[in-house]
């Protein structure tokens, strides 16, 4: 099984500043097998970045995937106030399909 | 517009059983893998089995292997999860999902507790 361990746990910033997030994978994950899910309390997840640097339909342009092999980042360029929430890296490469433990992004 | 609707989740004894229904619609949907995750309160998410387009191939977390199966009918667009033998720590809001690479669309999610 793929763990993926997300770095840090909570992140306390400002509206407008940078947020950058981590995602390392135990082993290996090809790049077209990771995601990133944001998730506002009482809501399901929503897709934000598939193939770790490709944003989903509608994602606004200062969401950014980057990394390969083991080392993944989430980078919000600067925080709007409904981006903070808790987000997830995922990885589909193989069964079972593992989730990090989250990220929580909360205003500072 | 492609949405899924999953329910039946309610309160049931441990050692019981349920099963899980996901309603989908505005897309073609025996042409998608389909899965159920779940979130156990305060909890991170985990997946927990998936499904092949036609139905042939099913695919499960070892936490719920032999207790728990998936299946799908595609003329009625549904998605199922037959849940059995459950346990307190299945206790979760459990949301169907498209698509596993990736999970593209949720569900609202369906709470289970499973609590005597």
């Amino acid at each position: 099984e793929i763990v993926l361990t997300q770095s840090p746990g909570t992140l306390s910033l400002s509206p407008g500043e940078r947020a950058t997030l981590s995602c390392r994978a135990s082993q290996s994950v090809p790049n077209t097998y990771l995601a990133w899910y944001q998730q506002v309390p009482g809501q399901p997840p929503r897709l934000l970045i598939h193939g770790a640097s490709s944003r989903a339909t509608g994602i606004p342009d200062r969401f950014s995937g980057s990394g390969s092999g083991t080392d993944f980042t989430l980078t919000i360029s600067r925080l709007e106030p409904e981006d903070f929430a808790v987000y997830y890296c995922q990885q589909s490469g193989s069964s079972p399909y593992t989730f990090g433990q989250g990220t929580k992004l909360e205003i500072k | 517009e492609v949405q899924l609707l999953d329910s039946g989740g309610d309160l049931v004894q441990p050692g019981g059983s349920l099963r899980l229904s996901c309603a989908a619609s505005g897309f073609t949907f025996g042409s998608y893998a389909m899965s159920w995750v779940r979130q156990a309160p305060g909890k991170g998410l985990e997946w927990v089995s998936g499904i092949s387009g036609s139905g042939g191939t099913t695919y499960y977390a070892d936490s719920v292997k032999d207790r728990f199966t998936i299946s799908r009918d595609n003329s009625k667009n549904t998605l199922y999860l037959q849940m059995n033998s459950l346990r307190a720590d299945d206790s979760a809001v459990y949301y169907c999902a498209r698509k596993p690479r990736p999970f593209d669309y949720w569900g609202p999610g369906t709470l289970v507790t499973v609590s005597s």
